[in-house]
């Protein structure tokens, strides 16, 4: 079965930092672009990070410079560091995969929820 | 980068038939974009690529009631045979050299 299973998410303070995981299973995961997207309570999708299969890494100005993505291939593993969090970073962050050079997300998570409040 | 722009909703009976649009902005006509379907309290699941074409390439287990199609800078979603499991939010995404973008979703209701 296709799956990526998110997990690190909680509560942490402004200012502070937090590490996402997603474990993927069911397919050639060193083959595929993984993402990261996050959706704010009652508000869309906003995209956070792209690593490519050769570990190229792409990030909107909301987050970069504060946010660092990586894999794992060996371990079928992505993750999320995430610095200097702040209450705008509250949300649910979702992992996401795209076969290489293809741009649609066509595998998902369940989503992993992080907040940021002291 | 690409913008998409979606209405923020639309309803249909149950049965009846619904077309969805997303609308690229200029100067990027010729996007592809993927349609997401967010059923309520759970996480996205792709149903489909649509290029500029029109041609339409689904999801594993998506079914025949959906369907792709593109005009211009316009793409379609349309869902046939409307059930109540298609209440949901549908956003459509596109991408460019290292970016992703998201249209703002259409929350569909079935009356």
């Amino acid at each position: 079965e296709v799956q990526l299973v998110e997990s690190g998410g909680g509560l942490v303070q402004p200012g502070g930092s937090l590490r996402l995981s997603c474990a993927a299973s069911g397919f050639t995961f060193r083959s595929n672009d993984m993402h990261w997207v996050r959706q704010i309570t009652g508000n869309g999708l906003e995209w956070v990070s792209t690593i490519g299969t050769a570990g190229d890494t792409y990030y909107p100005d909301s987050v970069k410079g504060r946010f660092t993505i990586s894999r794992e291939n060996g371990r079928n593993s992505l993750y999320l560091q995430m610095n200097s969090l702040t209450a705008g970073d509250t949300a649910v962050y979702y992992c996401a995969s795209a076969v290489a050079g293809q741009g649609a997300l066509n595998i998902w998570g369940q989503g992993t929820m992080v907040t940021v409040s002291s | 980068q690409p913008v998409l722009t979606q209405s923020p909703s639309a309803s249909a009976s149950l049965g009846a038939s619904v077309k969805l649009t997303c609308t690229l902005s200029s100067g990027h006509s010729t996007y592809a974009i993927a349609w997401q379907q967010q059923q309520p309290e759970k996480g996205p699941r792709y149903l489909m690529r649509v290029g500029s074409d029109g041609s339409h390439n689904k999801g594993d287990g998506i079914p025949d009631r959906f369907s792709g199609s593109s005009s211009g800078a316009e793409r379609y979603l349309t869902i046939s045979s409307l059930q109540s499991e298609d209440e949901a939010d549908y956003y459509c995404q596109t991408w460019g050299t290292g970016i992703r973008v998201f249209g703002g979703g259409t929350k569909l209701t079935v009356l």
